[in-house]
C-alpha cells in the first residue's frame, strides 16, 4: 500500500459545472477525512467517516456538496453547480479508529473553477 | 483569533541557518501536529507531539502543555526544506484545528 491517494489530481471546470473526486485511503483505515484549503489558509475540515458512516459534516459542506464512502473503502466528493469560491484545494486523510489522531494525507485534487 | 496562531508567516533564510518556527493554541488538546507541505499541495505528517521534544534527522520540534506552545527546528537548512510548515492540534473532540502555515524558503 502506498499510502492515500485522490484523483484527479487537478480539475479545471467551469462554473455550474458538478465534479467528483475520489480518495482512496490507506487499505486498514477506517476512518477518513477530506478537508479544503484556500490559497495561504490552512487545510479546513469538510466531513469524515466512520467505516461507510458519514459522522460529520462541517457548516462549511453546502448543500452542494456531498460524499459518500459506500464500501467504507474509497470515498467521492462530489460538488453539483461548481461557483468561483469553490477553488481550493480539496485534501482526504485517513486514520486508525483508535489512533485517530495519526493522519495520512493523500497529495490533494486541486480545483479551480472559471 | 485564530486557535492556532503560527509565526512567522514567511520566513527567508540561507542555506545552514538554523530555522525556528512557532506555533500557539488557545485550546485544550490531546496531541499537536507539525506537517509539510510542498508546492503541488501534498502534505507530509512530520511529527506528532502530546508533550516533550522529538527529534528527526535534522528536525526537532518540542512542546510546552502549560504555555499552549510549540516550536519546530530546523538545523543546517537546505533549499529542499523551502515548503510550507503547517501546525495543526487535536482538540478534545479530537478535531484537526490548523495554523495557516509558515512559508519557508532556503537560499542556496
Amino acid at each position: 500500500d502506498t499510502g492515500v491517494s485522490q484523483d484527479p489530481r487537478h480539475k479545471i471546470t467551469k462554473r455550474g459545472q458538478n465534479v467528483t473526486f475520489r480518495c482512496d485511503p490507506i487499505s486498514e483505515h477506517n476512518r477518513l477525512y477530506w478537508y479544503r484549503q484556500t490559497l495561504g489558509q490552512g487545510p479546513e475540515f469538510l466531513t469524515y467517516f466512520q467505516n461507510e458512516a458519514q459522522l460529520e459534516k462541517s457548516r462549511l459542506l453546502s448543500d452542494r456538496f456531498s460524499a459518500e464512502r459506500p464500501k467504507g473503502s474509497f470515498s467521492t466528493l462530489e460538488i453539483q453547480r461548481t461557483e468561483q469560491g469553490d477553488s481550493a484545494m480539496y485534501l482526504c486523510a485517513s486514520s486508525l479508529e483508535w489512533v485517530k489522531n495519526e493522519q495520512f494525507f493523500g497529495p490533494g485534487t486541486r480545483l479551480t473553477v472559471l | 483569533k485564530n486557535e492556532v496562531e503560527q509565526s512567522p508567516q514567511n520566513l527567508t533564510a540561507q542555506e545552514g541557518e538554523f530555522i525556528t518556527i512557532n506555533c500557539s493554541y488557545s485550546v485544550g488538546i490531546s496531541a499537536l501536529h507539525w506537517l509539510q507541505q510542498h508546492p503541488g499541495g501534498g502534505i507530509v505528517s512530520l511529527f506528532m507531539l502530546s508533550s516533550g521534544k522529538k527529534k528527526h534527522g535534522r528536525l526537532i520540534a518540542t512542546i510546552n502543555i502549560q504555555e499552549k506552545h510549540s516550536s519546530l527546528h530546523i538545523t543546517a537548512s537546505h533549499p529542499r526544506d523551502s515548503a510550507v510548515y503547517i501546525c495543526a492540534v487535536a482538540n478534545r473532540d479530537d478535531k484537526i484545528i490548523f495554523g495557516k502555515g509558515t512559508r519557508l524558503h532556503i537560499l542556496p
